[in-house]
């Protein structure tokens, strides 16, 4: 059973660079592909992005000049940068994986990162 | 991008009800559509993915339909843990999006 698990700070100060790290265990980053969600206090959902393990990547183009995404295979992790964060940058984000890019099969249980100074 | 569109946003009913939820796209996106559950402070759960392919683990009350721009999740007979919010989402054409999210309230 594939297990998600973000890490990074929860306060970023704008326009500085908000990061973040999920770490698969129970499989191989290798085998899927590998996105990020996020969910502002109290809204819907927004797809920033996925990943598939060798770099291939597909951003939102409403934050494809602000973002970043990256694999560690050794360490079975992937990472988002998001940098020239601003206030409405504030949310709940969340990893999350799929046998394809489509769907998200399994997630984790989302960090929430305020930017603010 | 595609904009989804679901209805009601909120729906009152009671234990044992069916409970039907609509799901609009902008434009035609095939049966590229997913149904997520989301609980409070948790992440969302994939319920049925390609229109109508129930998720590993998923009861059999839930089910999708639909093909083109109109979509359905029914709930066959609601139980206390389905009373939450779910959200549509289209895969057909990037960025991938969300509906709104309707809420299940109880009556």
């Amino acid at each position: 059973q594939v297990q998600l698990q973000e890490s990074g700070p929860g306060l970023v100060k704008p326009p500085e660079t908000l990061s973040l790290t999920c770490t698969v265990s129970g499989g191989s980053i290798s085998s899927y592909y590998w996105s990020w969600v996020r969910q502002p206090p109290g809204k819907g959902l927004e797809w920033i992005g996925y990943i598939y393990y060798y770099g291939s990547t597909r951003y939102n183009p409403s934050l494809k000049s602000r973002i970043t995404m990256s694999t560690d295979t050794p360490k079975n992790q992937f990472s988002l940068k998001l940098n020239s964060v601003t206030a409405a940058d504030t949310a709940v984000y969340f990893c999350a994986g799929g046998g394809g890019p489509w769907y998200f099969d399994f997630w984790g249980r989302g960090t929430l990162v305020t930017v603010s100074s | 991008d595609i904009q989804m569109t679901q209805s009601p946003s909120s729906v009152s009913a009671s234990v044992g009800d069916r409970v039907t939820i609509t799901c609009r796209a902008s434009q035609d996106i095939g049966d590229w559509l997913a149904w997520y559950q989301q609980k409070p402070g948790k992440a969302p759960n994939l319920l049925i993915y390609a229109s109508s392919t129930l998720h590993s683990g998923v009861p059999s009350r839930f089910s999708g339909s639909g093909s083109g721009t109109d979509f359905t999740l029914t709930i066959s007979s609601l139980q206390p843990e389905d009373f939450t919010v779910y959200y549509c989402q289209q895969s057909h054409t990037l960025p991938w999006t969300f509906g709104q999210g309707t809420k299940v309230e109880i009556k």
